[in-house]
């Protein structure tokens, strides 16, 4: 079954330090792959994804993610992290179910903090 | 451009009382649409799925059911309310299967 793992639950950065959120895969096939963010009590907001092409994605808000094959890995990152970067991020991957399209499963999620 | 609708943004519901959250889609044709619930803590849990109407796939089987009687309409419903059933509602739609899916702002309920 198709899967993402997120070892982290909390990710402690201080203002102006590169970031990285850690996500790895586990699916049958070429993997479909995205990162969110999501405030308090509010919905998910989507970053960026990869489907094929460079392994380095950019997204919004200056995020960056590297899809690492070999590692299994997408990896969501930040040359440097701004306070209101603090939030939970979600990594997700898309499962397909042949005419059934395609479910979207999510890791855990990794609480970020930033401090000035 | 497209947007998603989804209310009432909080609810409060006793025990054993009916359930119905709607969703709907704007700017878009035959959307896949989404229900997830976040219970306390944070993970999202796949709750229901469609890719066109009348055509819903079930996650988990537990005590509550979704319909798409139009297009761009979801609604997540349930007959009689548990305390369990308490948490963080939402939905979203995306493109196609392949594509990323963008979310409502929720709906928090609680049941006492």
């Amino acid at each position: 079954a198709q899967s993402v793992a997120q070892p982290e639950d909390q990710v402690n950065v201080a203002e102006g330090n590169p970031l990285t959120v850690k996500c790895t895969y586990s699916v049958s096939g070429n993997p479909y792959l995205f990162w969110y963010v999501q405030y308090p009590n509010r919905g998910l907001q989507f970053l960026l994804k990869y489907i094929t092409g460079d392994n380095l994605v950019k997204g919004s808000y200056g995020f960056e993610a590297e899809f690492n094959k070999s590692q299994t890995s997408f990896h969501l990152k930040k040359p440097s992290a701004l306070v209101s970067d603090s939030a939970l991020y979600f990594c997700a991957v898309r499962h397909w179910e042949g005419n059934q399209g395609g479910k979207l499963i999510f890791g855990q999620g990794t609480e970020l903090s930033v401090k000035p | 451009s497209q947007t998603i609708h989804q209310w009432p943004a909080t609810l409060v519901q006793p025990v054993g009382s009916p359930l119905s959250l709607e969703c709907t889609v704007e700017g878009t044709s035959n959307p896949n649409l989404y229900w997830y619930r976040q219970a306390a803590g944070r993970g999202l849990q796949l709750l229901f799925y469609s890719v066109g109407i009348g055509q819903i796939s079930s996650e988990v089987p537990q005590n509550l059911s979704a319909s798409r009687p139009q297009d761009r309409q979801f609604i997540l419903s349930s007959k009689k309310l548990l305390l369990s059933d308490s948490g963080f509602y939402l939905c979203a739609w995306s493109f196609s299967w392949d594509s990323e899916a963008f979310f409502g702002q929720g709906t928090r309920l609680t049941v006492v």
